[in-house]
C-alpha cells in the first residue's frame, strides 16, 4: 500500500536554530499538508498546498514557517529560528482530492522535534 | 467554528468485550469524516473514512457509523483483543482541513 514518508523520525536542534523536515508524498496525490501535535494536545492543521502554492494556513503557521515542493517528489516544512515551543510531533500528509473525498488522507510517520 | 469532541477521553475494558468510542462535531457542514489510531509516540493510521453520504463503513472488526444531522459518528470494536490498545483519534473534514477530536486512549486488558 502506498505510504507517505517523513525523515527524520527525530530531530533535536537547539533554540535558534533552523530545521527542514522532509517528506515524500504518494505519488499521485495533488494535496499536501502538514499538521503537528505537541505532547498531549490535539492535532494541529499548519497548512495546506497544491500546485506549488499554498492553498490554506492556519494562524500558528507564521513568517517563522514555511514549505516548498522542491524537485516534484519531496515536501518539505522549514522551521526558522526554532523556539522551545516548536516541539511538537510533525505530521505530513497527502490526498488524491482537495476533501479527502473518496481516499481520505494518508498521513507520514511523523517527525518528532525536540527544541533544547 | 468546527468543535470535534470525543467521549470517553479513556476507556479500559476486558479483552473480548465489544465497546463504541464517541466522536461528535458542532457543524455537520463536513465532507467526510476519518478514524485514525495512534500507537503511542508513533503516526496516524487510517482506520475508516465515511463520506458525507455515507452512514457507515466497515473494515475486519471495526465498524464507523456517521449520523450528520446530529453530529455524531461512532466507532464500534468487536470481540477486543491487548493488540487494539491506542489512542482512537476522529478527524472531520471541513474547510480543507481536518479538524480533529483530542481522542479516546484504549486500553484492553488480558
Amino acid at each position: 500500500e502506498p505510504e507517505v514518508t517523513q525523515t527524520p523520525s527525530h530531530q533535536v536542534t537547539q533554540m535558534g536554530q533552523e530545521v527542514i523536515l522532509r517528506c515524500v508524498p504518494i505519488s499521485n496525490h495533488l494535496y499536501f499538508y502538514w499538521y503537528r501535535q505537541i505532547l498531549g494536545q490535539k492535532v494541529e492543521f499548519l497548512v495546506s498546498f497544491y500546485n506549488n502554492e499554498i492553498s490554506e494556513k492556519s494562524e500558528i503557521f507564521d513568517d517563522q514557517f514555511s514549505v516548498e515542493r522542491p524537485d516534484g517528489s519531496n515536501f518539505t516544512l522549514k522551521i526558522r529560528s526554532t523556539k522551545l515551543e516548536d516541539s511538537a510531533m510533525y505530521f505530513c500528509a497527502s490526498s488524491a482530492k482537495a476533501t479527502g473525498v473518496n481516499y481520505g488522507y494518508t498521513f507520514g510517520s511523523g517527525t518528532r522535534l525536540t527544541v533544547v | 467554528k468546527q468543535e470535534v469532541t470525543q467521549i470517553p477521553a479513556a476507556l479500559s475494558v476486558p479483552e473480548g468485550e465489544n465497546l463504541v468510542l464517541n466522536c461528535s462535531f458542532t457543524d455537520s457542514a463536513i465532507y467526510n469524516l476519518q478514524w485514525f489510531r495512534q500507537d503511542p509516540g508513533k503516526g496516524l493510521t487510517s482506520l475508516l473514512l465515511i463520506q458525507s453520504s455515507q452512514r457507515e463503513q466497515t473494515s475486519g472488526r471495526l465498524n464507523a457509523s456517521l449520523d450528520k444531522s446530529s453530529g455524531r459518528s461512532t466507532l464500534y470494536i468487536a470481540a477486543s483483543q491487548p493488540g487494539d490498545s491506542a489512542t482512537y483519534l476522529c478527524a472531520v473534514v471541513g474547510d480543507y482541513q481536518l479538524i480533529w477530536g483530542a481522542g479516546t486512549k484504549l486500553i484492553i486488558k488480558p
